[in-house]
């Protein structure tokens, strides 16, 4: 099994709610991602997780909040975002953080802030 | 920080016609990862190249390192509508020396029409 699943694929959501974007793998990979990608742009590394543990946070503003429970778990909690934020939220993962280790993407969740 | 640069931005061929993309890396590279995302879609893993000069072929898709490790091509023989999507190169690049975090080239966005 190569699939990397995210919920929700789609989610509208106003300025002053607080959500939640689930990510979950079942291919023993120790190392999991966070990416934002705007329209026509390649994805831009928000949060990397090495071992359930943050490993490299790309300076994401507080208004993002992630959270590793377990190793096939990844989340992504949302309060007060801005209309700016809407994007292609995209999970990853890998077998580690080694320079040669692939990674396998999620099929992303589409968020709106309105 | 690292840049890794595609080029054309945008290519629209008629079915059967080659194409190529070159990825252009500020600084030397340990490998190259290429992706492939269809519109609408996540990134998919293609390749990965390793050795100084390397060349692979899956199918009508031809991938090369330069012999630098600065640099990279993609080249697709007798496109198919199949074909379309944007192709992303990455280069892994680190801040620590251990962690990795991938780099992803601005990307070449393929049309193919009959």
């Amino acid at each position: 099994d190569t699939e990397v699943t995210q919920t929700p694929k789609h989610l509208v959501m106003g300025m002053t709610n607080k959500k939640s974007l689930k990510c979950e793998q079942h291919m023993g990979h120790r190392a999991m991602y966070w990416y934002k990608q705007k329209a026509k742009k390649p994805p831009e590394l928000m949060f990397v997780y090495s071992y359930e543990k943050l490993s490299i946070n790309e300076s994401v503003p507080s208004r993002f909040s992630p959270e590793c429970p377990n190793s096939s778990l990844l989340n992504l909690h949302l309060h007060a975002l801005q209309p700016e934020d809407s994007a292609l939220y995209l999970c990853a993962s890998s077998q580690d953080l080694g320079w040669t280790d692939t990674q396998y993407f999620g099929p992303g969740t589409r968020l709106t802030v309105l | 920080g690292q840049q890794v640069m595609q080029i054309p931005q945008y290519q629209h061929v008629q079915e059967g016609e080659d194409f190529t993309t070159y990825c252009n890396s500020s600084t030397t590279l340990s490998n190259i990862q290429w992706y492939k995302q269809r519109p609408g879609g996540h990134p998919v893993f293609l390749i990965q190249l390793v050795k100084s000069g390397e060349v692979k072929k899956q199918k009508r898709l031809t991938f090369q390192f330069g012999e630098a490790k600065k640099n990279s091509s993609l080249h697709i023989t007798a496109t198919q509508t199949t074909d379309v999507g944007t192709y992303f190169c990455a280069g892994p690049t680190s801040d620590t020396g251990t962690a990795s975090k991938l780099t992803f080239g601005t990307g070449t966005r393929l049309q193919v029409t009959l």
